[in-house]
């Protein structure tokens, strides 16, 4: 079956470290979406990619980062410049624009 | 940029209907989506609806869009207790992006 796969679903950081969430789509999706959800507020966006090796800065970047090495993987790293980490972290992908996305099941980030 | 709200809860009995309002603020939006969120997981697309439309069916859920007012709701006939989720509506940007979501509606049916 065709689907985006985040891991791992719970993550737990300790304060200063840099941590690496995976996402991988075997969809054949050109472009894949990094989006932040806290309680009680919709989705915003960190990072997009629509095509290999080329992504850009959503709303809010600052403190992440990403790779676009092959189609399938679109991993996030947040780091320790990343002031308020603790959140739900979804990954999405699409056939490109005006397409509906396929979402991740989400991996749930806590720092400790 | 696009702005999009909509209210943040609603409660209905199992059985009635339950509307779910959406306003938009970029009338250049050409696919107006609607996704649904159960506890603990990702974004599940519902329905869709193409802005040269004024409504569309879709077995229990009816979408209907106003274009001239930017304003968009979701009807599920007949709420069962498997529709309790939070509603999310996504309206395309500019250049096809659907980058902006509302806030979304959390809808809690009763028994």
């Amino acid at each position: 079956d065709g689907g985006i796969t985040q891991s791992p679903k719970y993550l737990f950081r300790k304060e200063g470290q840099n941590v690496t969430l995976s996402c991988e789509q075997n969809l054949n999706h050109d472009a894949m979406y990094w989006y932040r959800q806290d309680p009680g507020q919709g989705l915003r966006l960190i990072y997009y990619s629509q095509i290999v090796n080329d992504f850009q800065k959503g709303d809010i970047a600052e403190g992440y980062s990403v790779s676009r090495e092959k189609k399938e993987s679109f991993p996030l790293t947040v780091t320790s410049a990343q002031k308020n980490p603790t959140a739900f972290y979804l990954c999405a992908s699409n056939q490109g624009s005006w397409y509906g996305y396929t979402f991740g099941s989400g991996t749930r980030l806590t720092v400790v | 940029g696009e702005d999009v709200e909509q209210s943040l809860f609603l409660s209905v009995r199992e059985g009635d209907s339950s509307v779910i309002n959406c306003t938009y603020t970029d009338s250049s939006s050409t696919y107006l989506y609607w996704y649904k969120q159960e506890p603990g997981a990702g974004l599940q697309l519902l329905t869709y609806i193409f802005s040269n439309m004024d409504m569309k069916q879709d077995q229990r859920l009816t979408v209907l869009l106003n274009k001239k007012d930017k304003h968009l709701s979701l009807r599920i006939a007949d709420t069962q207790t498997g529709d309790s989720a939070i509603y999310f509506c996504a309206p395309t940007g500019n250049y096809g992006q659907n980058f902006v979501f509302g806030p979304g509606t959390r809808l809690s049916v009763l028994p």
